[in-house]
């Protein structure tokens, strides 16, 4: 059983440039959540997807936006990137009906931007 | 707002020693806490949970007590090993309801030597 999985694992942008990043979830689940981890920071929650809608969102500009797929899969999309983006960008997914707070993460999607 | 403050690290212990990784919150109502851990090169993964007052969570020898009275949600182990170097996040829930949102504290990392 496939975990939560993320792509790219490593990306590099440039300021100004914008950048996709994607999630497929745990098999079962059906909601996604984004976090950005700074270095040596706690995540911080970006938004979360459920029935392909953003349910809540974190105190992050428009520049960041997302999306979810009827396959539950989701994209995190930045737009007009700052040096301040970088970051490790992680995906989390749970079964909504589950209402446990669990969450299952995959490993992460580390931007640079330069 | 809400928030979570932990230990400042890093911790590093021999094996066998007795750990003790501070925690401490801040929130309106009643959230659940949990404790994640993330091992090198790997995803956050839950350690344990609880979901009310005097709640203890447990697993691998890890034990938190959810004390309302000190707003805190300490993680101890009695005998730590070398594969317990990791980094401890102490999170609580979003509140009104465990949704999947995460207030996460800044992590405390563990070296345990030989």
């Amino acid at each position: 059983d496939a975990g939560v999985t993320q792509s790219p694992t490593h990306l590099i942008k440039t300021r100004g440039q914008q950048v996709t990043l994607r999630c497929s979830p745990k098999s079962g689940h059906d909601t996604v959540s984004w976090y950005q981890q700074a270095l040596g920071q706690g995540p911080q929650f970006i938004f979360q997807y459920y029935e392909e809608e953003e349910r809540q969102r974190g105190n992050f500009p428009d520049r960041f936006s997302g999306h979810q797929f009827p396959n539950y899969s989701s994209e995190l999309n930045v737009n007009a990137l700052l040096l301040g983006d970088s970051a490790l960008y992680l995906c989390a997914s749970s079964r909504d009906r589950a209402n446990t707070g669990e969450l299952f993460f995959g490993e992460g999607s580390r931007l640079t931007v330069l | 707002g809400n928030s979570v403050t932990q230990m400042e690290g890093p911790v590093t212990l021999s094996e066998e020693a007795f750990l003790t990784i501070n925690c401490t919150y801040t929130a309106t109502g009643y959230p659940s806490l949990f404790w994640y851990v993330q091992y090198p090169g790997e995803g956050l993964q839950l350690l344990l949970k609880a979901t009310k007052a005097d709640d203890k969570g447990s697993n691998k020898g890890f034990e938190a007590t959810y004390r309302k009275e000190t707003t805190s949600f300490h993680l101890e182990k009695g005998s730590v090993q070398v594969s317990d170097s990791a980094v401890y996040f102490c999170a609580l829930s979003g509140l009104p309801s465990n949704t999947g949102k995460l207030i996460f504290g800044q992590g405390t990392t563990l070296q345990v030597k030989p």
